[in-house]
Protein backbone atom coordinates (compact mmCIF):
# COMPACT_ATOMS: atom_id res chain seq x y z
CA UNK A 1 0.00 0.00 0.00
CA UNK A 2 1.59 2.90 -1.50
CA UNK A 3 1.54 6.47 1.38
CA UNK A 4 -1.04 8.98 0.89
CA UNK A 5 0.75 12.71 -1.50
CA UNK A 6 0.96 15.42 0.14
CA UNK A 7 2.79 18.97 -0.69
CA UNK A 8 6.03 19.15 1.67
CA UNK A 9 5.14 22.19 2.75
CA UNK A 10 2.42 25.13 3.13
CA UNK A 11 3.05 28.49 4.43
CA UNK A 12 0.50 31.29 5.21
CA UNK A 13 0.34 34.57 7.20
CA UNK A 14 -1.76 34.80 10.68
CA UNK A 15 -5.52 35.04 9.51
CA UNK A 16 -5.00 33.72 6.39
CA UNK A 17 -5.99 30.41 5.16
CA UNK A 18 -3.72 27.08 3.94
CA UNK A 19 -5.76 24.38 2.16
CA UNK A 20 -3.27 21.40 2.11
CA UNK A 21 -4.17 18.49 -0.66
CA UNK A 22 -4.42 14.53 -0.17
CA UNK A 23 -4.09 12.31 -3.31
CA UNK A 24 -4.58 8.93 -3.39
CA UNK A 25 -6.57 6.19 -5.27
CA UNK A 26 -9.96 4.87 -5.98
CA UNK A 27 -9.04 2.15 -3.63
CA UNK A 28 -8.51 4.51 -0.57
CA UNK A 29 -9.36 7.96 -0.44
CA UNK A 30 -11.85 7.74 -3.52
CA UNK A 31 -13.24 4.73 -2.29
CA UNK A 32 -14.19 5.18 1.11
CA UNK A 33 -15.87 8.54 3.18
CA UNK A 34 -13.43 7.49 6.07
CA UNK A 35 -10.57 10.04 5.64
CA UNK A 36 -8.83 11.48 8.93
CA UNK A 37 -7.03 14.53 9.46
CA UNK A 38 -3.81 14.76 11.99
CA UNK A 39 -2.40 17.65 13.22
CA UNK A 40 1.39 16.80 15.27
CA UNK A 41 3.80 19.41 16.77
CA UNK A 42 7.31 18.55 17.53
CA UNK A 43 7.74 15.51 19.64
CA UNK A 44 4.18 14.84 20.81
CA UNK A 45 1.78 12.23 19.52
CA UNK A 46 -0.31 13.13 16.52
CA UNK A 47 -4.24 14.58 17.51
CA UNK A 48 -7.25 13.61 15.10
CA UNK A 49 -8.63 17.00 13.40
CA UNK A 50 -11.11 15.71 10.95
CA UNK A 51 -12.79 12.70 10.56
CA UNK A 52 -15.04 10.93 7.73
CA UNK A 53 -14.15 13.80 5.48
CA UNK A 54 -15.48 16.69 6.89
CA UNK A 55 -16.40 15.85 11.03
CA UNK A 56 -14.43 17.59 13.69
CA UNK A 57 -13.79 15.78 16.92
CA UNK A 58 -15.29 18.08 20.31
CA UNK A 59 -12.73 21.08 21.05
CA UNK A 60 -11.21 20.97 17.50
CA UNK A 61 -12.15 24.70 16.10
CA UNK A 62 -14.14 25.44 13.45
CA UNK A 63 -11.04 27.02 11.29
CA UNK A 64 -10.39 23.22 10.70
CA UNK A 65 -12.37 22.12 7.86
CA UNK A 66 -11.89 18.96 5.35
CA UNK A 67 -13.26 18.02 1.99
CA UNK A 68 -13.00 15.61 -0.41
CA UNK A 69 -13.43 15.25 -4.38
CA UNK A 70 -12.84 11.81 -6.17
CA UNK A 71 -9.45 10.27 -5.24
CA UNK A 72 -8.15 13.89 -3.33
CA UNK A 73 -9.15 14.79 0.00
CA UNK A 74 -8.31 18.51 1.22
CA UNK A 75 -7.77 20.52 4.65
CA UNK A 76 -7.83 23.93 5.16
CA UNK A 77 -6.82 26.19 7.89
CA UNK A 78 -9.27 29.17 8.24
CA UNK A 79 -7.54 32.52 10.22
CA UNK A 80 -4.42 30.83 10.56
CA UNK A 81 -2.74 31.00 14.33
CA UNK A 82 0.54 30.91 15.60
CA UNK A 83 -0.34 27.35 16.86
CA UNK A 84 -1.39 25.74 13.92
CA UNK A 85 2.36 25.58 12.99
CA UNK A 86 2.70 22.11 12.88
CA UNK A 87 2.83 18.91 10.22
CA UNK A 88 -0.11 17.31 9.08
CA UNK A 89 -1.18 13.85 7.86
CA UNK A 90 -4.50 12.63 6.11
CA UNK A 91 -5.27 8.93 6.48
CA UNK A 92 -7.97 6.94 4.47
CA UNK A 93 -9.00 3.25 5.21
CA UNK A 94 -7.94 1.26 2.40
CA UNK A 95 -10.22 -1.76 2.48
CA UNK A 96 -9.79 -4.97 3.44
CA UNK A 97 -8.50 -3.95 7.29
CA UNK A 98 -5.77 -1.68 6.11
CA UNK A 99 -5.46 1.85 6.82
CA UNK A 100 -2.98 4.32 4.54
CA UNK A 101 -1.32 7.72 5.84
CA UNK A 102 -0.06 10.90 4.05
CA UNK A 103 3.57 11.94 3.70
CA UNK A 104 2.74 14.95 5.26
CA UNK A 105 2.84 18.17 5.12
CA UNK A 106 4.23 21.12 7.42
CA UNK A 107 2.59 24.16 7.73
CA UNK A 108 4.69 27.28 8.35
CA UNK A 109 2.86 30.66 9.72
CA UNK A 110 5.02 33.42 8.39
CA UNK B 1 -9.36 11.30 32.08
CA UNK B 2 -9.89 8.84 28.56
CA UNK B 3 -5.83 7.86 28.30
CA UNK B 4 -3.93 5.12 26.77
CA UNK B 5 -0.31 4.88 28.04
CA UNK B 6 1.85 2.88 26.00
CA UNK B 7 5.81 1.37 27.34
CA UNK B 8 7.72 -1.65 26.33
CA UNK B 9 10.18 0.26 24.50
CA UNK B 10 13.90 0.16 24.36
CA UNK B 11 17.07 -0.73 22.51
CA UNK B 12 17.41 -4.41 20.73
CA UNK B 13 19.62 -6.07 18.01
CA UNK B 14 18.80 -6.92 14.77
CA UNK B 15 17.21 -10.11 15.15
CA UNK B 16 15.83 -9.59 18.98
CA UNK B 17 12.55 -9.17 20.16
CA UNK B 18 10.28 -6.56 22.08
CA UNK B 19 6.78 -6.69 23.69
CA UNK B 20 4.53 -3.15 23.86
CA UNK B 21 1.85 -2.82 26.38
CA UNK B 22 -0.20 -0.32 26.37
CA UNK B 23 -3.25 0.50 29.07
CA UNK B 24 -6.63 2.12 28.34
CA UNK B 25 -8.10 3.92 30.89
CA UNK B 26 -11.25 6.23 30.79
CA UNK B 27 -13.14 4.75 28.32
CA UNK B 28 -15.09 1.37 27.05
CA UNK B 29 -12.23 -0.73 25.88
CA UNK B 30 -13.66 -3.49 25.46
CA UNK B 31 -15.66 -2.44 22.47
CA UNK B 32 -12.90 -0.93 20.67
CA UNK B 33 -11.07 -1.91 18.06
CA UNK B 34 -7.07 -0.97 18.75
CA UNK B 35 -4.19 -0.50 16.88
CA UNK B 36 -0.52 0.09 16.60
CA UNK B 37 0.77 3.02 14.38
CA UNK B 38 4.97 4.01 13.97
CA UNK B 39 6.65 6.69 13.40
CA UNK B 40 10.50 5.80 12.38
CA UNK B 41 13.01 9.21 13.23
CA UNK B 42 12.07 11.99 11.23
CA UNK B 43 9.84 10.32 8.91
CA UNK B 44 5.58 9.68 8.63
CA UNK B 45 3.46 8.01 10.38
CA UNK B 46 3.01 4.14 9.29
CA UNK B 47 0.03 2.21 10.02
CA UNK B 48 1.00 -0.67 11.44
CA UNK B 49 -1.75 -3.49 13.15
CA UNK B 50 -5.18 -3.81 14.16
CA UNK B 51 -7.33 -6.05 16.44
CA UNK B 52 -10.99 -5.99 16.37
CA UNK B 53 -13.10 -5.64 19.42
CA UNK B 54 -13.83 -9.22 19.31
CA UNK B 55 -10.09 -9.97 19.93
CA UNK B 56 -10.49 -12.90 17.36
CA UNK B 57 -9.71 -10.52 14.23
CA UNK B 58 -6.09 -9.19 13.80
CA UNK B 59 -4.79 -7.59 10.82
CA UNK B 60 -1.00 -6.46 9.56
CA UNK B 61 0.58 -4.29 7.42
CA UNK B 62 2.50 -6.32 4.91
CA UNK B 63 5.95 -4.63 6.36
CA UNK B 64 5.42 -6.48 9.95
CA UNK B 65 3.35 -9.72 8.80
CA UNK B 66 4.86 -12.80 10.19
CA UNK B 67 6.90 -11.00 12.54
CA UNK B 68 4.69 -8.76 14.79
CA UNK B 69 1.42 -10.06 16.85
CA UNK B 70 -0.90 -7.82 17.89
CA UNK B 71 -3.31 -9.06 20.98
CA UNK B 72 -5.54 -7.76 23.71
CA UNK B 73 -6.35 -8.54 27.77
CA UNK B 74 -9.59 -7.15 28.34
CA UNK B 75 -9.85 -7.96 31.75
CA UNK B 76 -7.00 -5.97 32.15
CA UNK B 77 -7.74 -2.82 29.64
CA UNK B 78 -4.54 -3.53 27.90
CA UNK B 79 -3.02 -3.47 24.60
CA UNK B 80 0.23 -5.79 23.71
CA UNK B 81 2.65 -5.88 20.57
CA UNK B 82 4.67 -8.31 20.51
CA UNK B 83 7.91 -7.65 17.97
CA UNK B 84 10.33 -10.70 16.76
CA UNK B 85 12.49 -10.66 14.31
CA UNK B 86 13.12 -6.89 14.45
CA UNK B 87 15.47 -5.14 11.83
CA UNK B 88 16.63 -1.74 11.39
CA UNK B 89 13.73 -0.16 9.62
CA UNK B 90 11.65 -1.17 13.05
CA UNK B 91 13.11 1.69 14.95
CA UNK B 92 10.56 4.18 15.68
CA UNK B 93 8.19 5.42 17.88
CA UNK B 94 5.43 3.13 18.21
CA UNK B 95 1.99 4.57 19.46
CA UNK B 96 -1.28 2.85 20.62
CA UNK B 97 -4.42 4.20 19.22
CA UNK B 98 -8.25 3.74 19.85
CA UNK B 99 -9.97 3.86 16.50
CA UNK B 100 -13.72 6.03 16.93
CA UNK B 101 -15.47 3.61 15.24
CA UNK B 102 -15.15 0.69 12.62
CA UNK B 103 -12.79 1.74 10.03
CA UNK B 104 -13.07 5.57 10.68
CA UNK B 105 -10.21 7.83 12.22
CA UNK B 106 -8.26 7.45 15.40
CA UNK B 107 -9.53 9.67 18.32
CA UNK B 108 -7.31 8.54 20.93
CA UNK B 109 -3.41 8.08 21.12
CA UNK B 110 -0.57 7.03 23.21
CA UNK B 111 2.26 9.09 23.92
CA UNK B 112 4.28 6.64 22.23
CA UNK B 113 7.48 4.16 23.42
CA UNK B 114 10.33 4.59 21.27
CA UNK B 115 11.97 1.17 19.89
CA UNK B 116 15.91 1.18 18.37
CA UNK B 117 16.79 -1.95 16.64
CA UNK B 118 20.81 -1.37 16.71
CA UNK B 119 23.63 -3.31 17.45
Amino acid sequence: QSALTQPPSASGSPGQSVTISCTGTSSDVGGYNYVSWYQQHPGKAPKLMIYEVNKRPSGVPDRFSGSKSDNTASLTVSGLQAEDEADYYCSSYAGNNNWVFGTGTTVTIL
Amino acid sequence: QVQLVDSGGGVVQPGGSLRLSCAASEFSFTTCGMHWVRQAPGRGLEWVTVIWADGRHKFYADSVRGRFTISRDDSKNTLFLQMSSLRDDDTAMYYCVKERAPFDGFDIWGRGTKVTVSS
